[in-house]
């Protein structure tokens, strides 16, 4: 069955510093990858999508890559602060409807 | 403009009961999904409706479940005879085209957290 993992439940690191957000994936085929940022008690907010003939996509403070041979989307956010704590998530499409993941909720430390 | 909103924010029921949850999409969005969040889990997809197409209920876990969607723009999730384990954040999302295979953007809304004790 499809599962889609992200590495760890919660990360942990200090402000200015860059975090990276792992998402892997088996016995799947995207055409696409999203990732979400949700904050306690609201609904997931929209980041950014990258298609599985992209390698890379940016906006601003982050970065998402895509490796289809791995199975794998790597999330940065650069020069991390408090404000971007929150919980992320990633979701795979393009065979019906969106799978998510857990997520990982990162706290970022000042 | 107004995002996704979704009502009530809170519930609190009692097992056995009907409860309704409501959601209003962004205004011009022809799709409509919900979800539900358990403590510690991933999104978990529900049911889907996309314009004046059947819907995409292959996600409700049960016959307890059911939702429906009036003149392509308000929904309501109806869950009967709740249980213990439906207890969860429902969440509702829009989304303008609503072609998951393209990669539209869902929008959500701030959920309702549901509890049957």
């Amino acid at each position: 069955s499809q599962k889609i993992e992200q590495n760890s439940e919660a990360l942990n690191i200090q402000e200015g510093k860059t975090a990276t957000l792992t998402c892997n994936y088996t016995n799947y085929s995207p055409a696409y990858l999203q990732w979400y940022r949700q904050d306690p008690g609201r609904g997931p907010v929209f980041l950014l999508l990258i298609r599985e003939n992209e390698k890379e996509k940016r906006k601003e403070r982050l970065k998402v890559t895509f490796d289809t041979t791995l199975k794998q989307s790597l999330f940065h956010i650069t020069a991390s602060q408090p404000a971007d704590s929150a919980t992320y998530l990633c979701a795979l499409g393009g065979q019906g409807n969106l799978i998510f993941g857990k997520g990982t909720k990162l706290s970022v430390k000042p | 403009g107004a995002g996704v909103s979704q009502s009530p924010s809170n519930k609190v029921t009692e097992k056995g009961k009907d409860v309704e949850l409501r959601c209003d999409p962004i205004s011009g969005h022809t799709a409509l999904y919900w979800y539900r969040q358990s403590l510690g889990q991933g999104l978990e997809f529900l049911i889907y409706f996309q314009g004046n197409s059947a819907p995409d209920k292959s996600g409700l876990p049960s016959d307890r479940f059911s939702a429906e969607r009036t003149g392509g723009s308000v929904s309501t999730l109806t869950i009967q005879r709740t249980q213990q384990e439906d207890s969860a954040v429902y969440l509702c999302a829009s989304s303008l085209g609503g072609l998951a295979a393209q990669g539209e953007t869902q929008y959500f809304g701030p959920g309702t957290r549901l509890l049957v004790l």
